[in-house]
């Protein structure tokens, strides 16, 4: 069964204090890590998607890591308007004739304050 | 603009009502989804539809019933059976694995329903 577990469930940073977010994940065969943005009351907003360990992608302040065990989400000078619930979430190969595109496990999220 | 439309956005319901939740989308994307959301937790997945007339049971789908009679819509009822319906539900549209795409979804603003 697929897991992923976020780290820290909040995190409080002032305007500009660059920090990271952790996604640890196990997952029977990778074919896909994705970050989600989330405001309150709405629906995600998806930012990357990472595919092999190695991989980096970038937006704006945000860019996304992928190791093997682990995904990071680093944010470089944050502002106020970067608060948000951050989303992590993973999609493994599908057997032989079958399909999971779609089927995404997530994680619980982190919740990031960003103080001006 | 095209986008997802889920309705109402707000919802309270007796105990022992059946409610049905809206789902829209002008994406032209073959592949839907229902998700629930609690405090917390990840999004987990009640059901999903990959093609017109077809839908599978997600992780969470006790409870819940969906139809798929027209590509752009996919309705979730939430019965009766349902032991703690209170939740957050995000509906989410994807592209099929044919046509390029993968865990990248689009989701909507999302439907919280009150049992009272």
């Amino acid at each position: 069964e697929d897991q992923v577990t976020q780290s820290p469930e909040a995190l409080r940073l002032q305007e500009g204090e660059s920090s990271s977010l952790n996604c640890s994940y196990t997952v029977s065969g990778l074919r896909g890590l994705f970050w989600y943005r989330q405001d309150p009351g709405k629906g995600p907003e998806f930012l990357f998607t990472l595919y092999s360990a190695g991989e980096e992608k970038e937006k704006e302040r945000l860019k996304a890591t992928l190791t093997k065990k682990e995904s990071f989400l680093h944010i470089t000078a944050p502002k106020p308007e970067d608060s948000a619930t951050y989303l992590c979430a993973v999609q493994h190969t599908p057997n032989a004739g079958g399909t999971s595109y779609g089927k995404l496990t997530f994680g619980q999220g982190t919740i990031l304050t960003v103080h001006p | 603009d095209g986008g997802i439309t889920q309705s109402p956005k707000y919802l309270f319901r007796k105990e022992g009502q059946n409610v049905t939740l809206s789902c829209e989308q002008n994406l032209n994307h073959d592949a839907m989804y229902w998700y629930r959301q609690d405090p917390g937790q990840g999004l987990r997945l009640i059901y999903y539809s990959q093609i017109v007339n077809d839908f599978q049971k997600g992780d969470i789908a006790e409870g819940y019933s969906v139809s798929r009679e027209k590509k752009e819509s996919f309705p979730l009822t939430v019965t009766s059976a349902q032991k703690n319906p209170t939740a957050f539900y995000l509906c989410a549209s994807s592209m099929s694995r044919n046509r390029g795409g993968t865990g990248e979804l689009f989701f909507g603003e999302g439907s919280r329903l009150t049992v009272l």
